[in-house]
């Protein structure tokens, strides 16, 4: 089945610095990928929606300066944290499709943890 | 805007019972709807899709119906094992300002006692 590579698993780093979380589809072409945000025992929250080779929408409320989202290829997409702080310490999960009438298949996530 | 609500929130049943989680939705304007579930810590696995002109899936033991037009969803899981406790959460596809966009339900914790 369609697989979907997240990376790094887990990061744990201090106040300021910027991180950057992979998300690769490992046997298909992703022509949109998700980026999600997820708080403890809540579900997940939609950050940003990137489509290959054009600019991600984000949605309302998350600060595009804030997270970076590159994808730049049907493959890979990232997302970079800049200058994180406690706040932004979360489960970052990422999901990749191919065709719209296509299930999503998504990472494993990544925990952040920032102090 | 698209609103995603999954009732029972928790639910805990013995091994064996056959249980049926709910999925609603506000718009009824989708193209598909899809059922994860959620290990602790874990990311998701895709349990399901349902497509818009879809009326039922199934897997296993497990059973989705999509009854689009009165926005509701469900899952039925037959047989339950200690090994289905998890997070089961179903998410929904649409589009909003031209873009697709997935919207997640609350989850429902299901816990199957041995």
């Amino acid at each position: 089945g369609a697989v979907v590579s997240q990376h790094p698993s887990w990061v744990i780093c201090k106040s300021g610095t910027s991180v950057k979380i992979e998300c690769r589809s490992l046997d298909f072409q992703a022509t949109t990928m998700f980026w999600y945000r997820q708080f403890p025992k809540q579900s997940l929250m939609l950050m940003a929606t990137s489509n290959e080779g054009s600019k991600a929408t984000y949605e309302q409320g998350v600060e595009k300066d804030k997270f970076l989202i590159n994808h730049a290829s049907l493959t890979l997409s990232t997302l970079t944290v800049t200058s994180a702080h406690p706040e932004d310490s979360s489960f970052y999960i990422c999901s990749a499709m191919g065709q719209s009438n296509q299930p999503q298949h998504f990472g494993d996530g990544t925990r952040l943890s920032i102090l | 805007k698209q609103e995603v609500t999954q009732i029972p929130a928790a639910l805990s049943v013995p091994e064996g019972e056959n249980l049926v989680l709910n999925c609603s939705f506000t718009d009824s304007a989708i193209y598909n709807l899809q059922w994860f579930r959620q290990d602790p810590g874990k990311g998701l696995t895709s349990l399901l899709l349902i497509q818009s002109s879809q009326r039922e899936q199934t897997s296993g033991r497990l059973n989705a119906s999509l009854d689009k037009s009165s926005g509701r969803s469900t899952l039925y899981i037959a047989a339950s094992q200690p090994g289905d406790s998890a997070t089961y959460l179903c998410a929904v596809r649409g589009s909003e300002g031209g873009y697709q966009k997935v919207t997640f339900g609350t989850g429902t914790k299901l816990q199957v006692i041995p």
